[in-house]
């Protein structure tokens, strides 16, 4: 089965970091590009950030850039997100989202991970 | 950034009926355009790619439409479990910005 799993997140006081990992199974994950988008309490998708399969391109919504980085170990299966310098705006599920050959739309997502960022 | 703009924000619907979403872009995208639909706590899904593609496994009461700068997501004689957040997606150019969000709520 295709699948993938968040996990990471938790509650952290502004200002502090964490680091999100997305575990994928069921499909070769080194041939994918992978995102990260969030979604706020009630609010819509916001998307965070995008690394090619090969980890040669790299892009980041200007809302994070600077504070968070993306990475991934193919060897391991999977994607990461480091977030440093974090806001209370910052607070979302935050889901990994593989990007699907061929479309380059977002076809598979994990169940999300809650990040909660308050003092 | 190219911007999505998605209308309307909410919508009420019997089972049965016909809706439809729009989606327009602040400059052209080609068909670089994905729908998705999310219910309450879960991840988003698929449903459209490339504007007008069903992903696999989507009924075929779903349909979407456009290229450019506006496009549709429509959904003929509505079933129980479609009532749910829709949004749509240019993956044309990063940032991928999604649209507002549409409510489709049971009337």
């Amino acid at each position: 089965e295709v699948q993938l799993v968040e996990s990471g997140g938790g509650l952290v006081k502004p200002g502090g970091s964490l680091r999100l990992s997305c575990a994928a199974s069921g499909f070769t994950f080194s041939s994918y590009s992978m995102n990260w988008v969030r979604q706020a309490p009630g609010k819509g998708l916001e998307w965070v950030s995008s690394i090619s399969s090969s980890s040669s391109y790299i892009y980041y919504a200007d809302s994070v850039k600077g504070r968070f980085t993306i990475s991934r170990d193919n060897a391991k299966n999977s994607l990461y997100l480091q977030m440093n310098s974090l806001r209370a705006e910052d607070t979302a599920v935050y889901y990994c989202a593989r990007v699907a050959i061929g479309s380059d739309a977002f076809d598979i997502w994990g169940q999300g991970t809650m990040v909660t960022v308050s003092s | 950034a190219i911007r999505i703009t998605q209308s309307p924000s909410s919508l009420s619907a019997s089972t049965g009926d016909r809706v439809t979403i729009t989606c327009r872009a602040s400059q052209g995208i080609s068909s670089y355009l994905a729908w998705y639909q999310q219910k309450p706590g879960k991840a988003p899904k698929l449903l459209i790619y490339a504007a007008s593609t069903l992903q696999s496994g989507v009924p075929s009461r779903f349909s979407g439409s456009g290229s450019g700068t506006d496009f549709t997501l429509t959904i003929s004689c509505l079933q129980s479990e479609d009532f749910a957040t829709y949004y749509c997606q240019q993956y044309y150019s990063y940032p991928s910005l999604f649209g507002q969000g549409t409510k489709l709520e049971i009337k």
